[in-house]
């Protein structure tokens, strides 16, 4: 079956340094999305992509954090300057359209020290 | 996205049906109805979604109420692999690239 794949899974880094999270969708998928979770809280959407461009965002996708898709098969969140409460799990998410269901990856560990 | 109630948590015998139950009667015509679980350390799985009429999958059945207010998942025959949080989602679908709104969902543990 189709996965979506995120590296690295696990990702220390230091207050302040730039960090990019990797994700590969389905190839044959259309729509990519971006969510966190914060360790013990809710899955939190971030940001949506279609068509090369970003098609929603929330509140928490602010000037820090940018998306991504260089090459028609990887999809990024970069995150400028990092912040402690930046720690979460990031998930990179993938569908074929409003009428199917979305695809999630595994996941990446972001810690934040 | 229109809200969506759902118990806590709930408990269930390993090998015997599981019905999971979520209120939507803000619902509009257009939301589907979108199941998802999420599994101990892992990302959210997605398990069935449904507009009007029920839905079967291998994973599940998805029940809708004839007023669509509100949706049953059922697992036939749950196992130990089934314990998880369940969410029930609305999602518009008028709209191609809007977010999951998720809430705390359903803590689903299964008795061996």
């Amino acid at each position: 079956e189709p996965e979506v794949t995120q590296t690295p899974s696990h990702q220390v880094t230091q207050m302040g340094q730039e960090v990019i999270l990797r994700c590969v969708p389905i190839s044959n998928h259309l729509y990519f999305y971006w969510y966190r979770q914060i360790l013990g809280q809710k899955v939190e959407f971030l940001v949506s992509f279609y068509n090369n461009e970003i098609s929603e965002k929330s509140e928490i996708f602010d000037d820090q954090f940018s998306v991504e898709r260089p090459d028609g098969s990887n999809f990024t969140l970069k995150i400028r300057s990092t912040k402690l409460e930046d720690s979460a799990m990031y998930f990179c998410a993938s569908s074929t359209g409003p009428h199917y269901g979305y695809t999630f990856g595994s996941g990446t560990r972001l810690t934040v020290v | 996205d229109a809200k969506t109630t759902q118990p806590n948590s709930m408990e269930s015998n390993e090998e015997e049906p599981v019905h999971l139950p979520c209120n939507h009667s803000t619902i509009s015509g257009t939301d589907y109805i979108h199941w998802y679980r999420q599994l101990p350390s892992q990302g959210p799985e997605y398990v069935i979604h449904g507009l009007t009429s029920n839905v079967n999958n291998r994973m599940a059945s998805l029940a809708i109420a004839e007023d669509r207010k509100s949706s049953t998942l059922i697992l036939h025959r749950a196992t130990l692999r089934d314990a998880a949080v369940y969410y029930c989602i609305l999602r518009d679908g008028r709209v191609g690239a809007d977010g999951l709104t998720f809430g705390k969902g359903t803590h689903l543990i299964i008795q061996p």
